[in-house]
């Protein structure tokens, strides 16, 4: 069974105030890791995709990178527009739907 | 750019009665997604189409069932209807099984 853990639950950051959110993956073989942004009432948003490891994306504000066992989303400068709870999904080699976790609430206070 | 469009965005029902769900995927995408999200939970997979035909099988529920149209739009039909099937459904489509799910704003539906 994949499993996703991420943390933290939560996060409150004051603009400009970089940190990072983590997510742990087991999974039996990992085909794609996948991150999306999800605003409330909205459907979850795609991100980035990482295949292996050492592989690093970068969007805007936010950095994605991946190991063996876990990827971190780095928030840098972060705005309040940023707010949102971002989610982890991994996608295992013999099937394609994906596994979330149960993601990371940020907030961001101007 | 076009998205992935839910019919309809929200629907209340009864207990036992049906419902029929729509998603229209991205124009040229050919495989679709289901998944269901409780309050406060990560969404959970429930079936998916590629090419219009079923591809996996989540935990969907045997009152549930799902197709693939020829213009390759998804219906999610669910019967028997419980509290517990309360919950936003979201419908994700892709170009092939490799490729990123891009996701619909989801279906709320609720049991009364």
């Amino acid at each position: 069974e994949d499993q996703v853990t991420q943390s933290p639950e939560a996060l409150r950051l004051q603009e400009g105030e970089s940190s990072s959110l983590n997510c742990s993956y087991t999974v039996s073989g990992l085909r794609g890791l996948f991150w999306y942004r999800q605003d409330p009432g909205k459907g979850p948003e795609f991100l980035f995709t990482l295949y292996s490891a050492g592989e690093e994306k970068e969007k805007e504000r936010l950095k994605a990178t991946l190991t063996k066992k876990e990827s971190f989303l780095h928030i840098t400068a972060p705005k309040p527009e940023d707010s949102a709870t971002y989610l982890c999904a991994v996608q295992a080699l013999n099937d394609y739907k994906l596994s979330f976790g149960a993601g990371t609430t940020v907030t961001v206070r101007a | 750019a076009a998205g992935v469009i839910q019919s309809p965005r929200h629907l209340i029902k009864e207990k036992r009665e049906t419902a029929t769900l729509k998603c229209y995927p991205i124009p040229r995408h050919d495989t679709v997604y289901w998944y269901q999200q409780g309050p406060g939970q990560d969404p959970q997979f429930l079936i998916s189409f590629y090419e219009k035909m079923q591809s996996d099988k989540g935990s969907i529920p045997d009152r549930f069932s799902a197709q693939q149209f020829s213009d390759y739009h998804s219906e999610l039909n669910m019967s028997s209807l419980e509290l517990g099937d309360s919950a936003l459904y979201f419908c994700a489509s892709s170009t092939g099984r490799n490729q990123p799910q891009h996701f619909g704003d989801g279906t709320r539906l609720s049991i009364l």
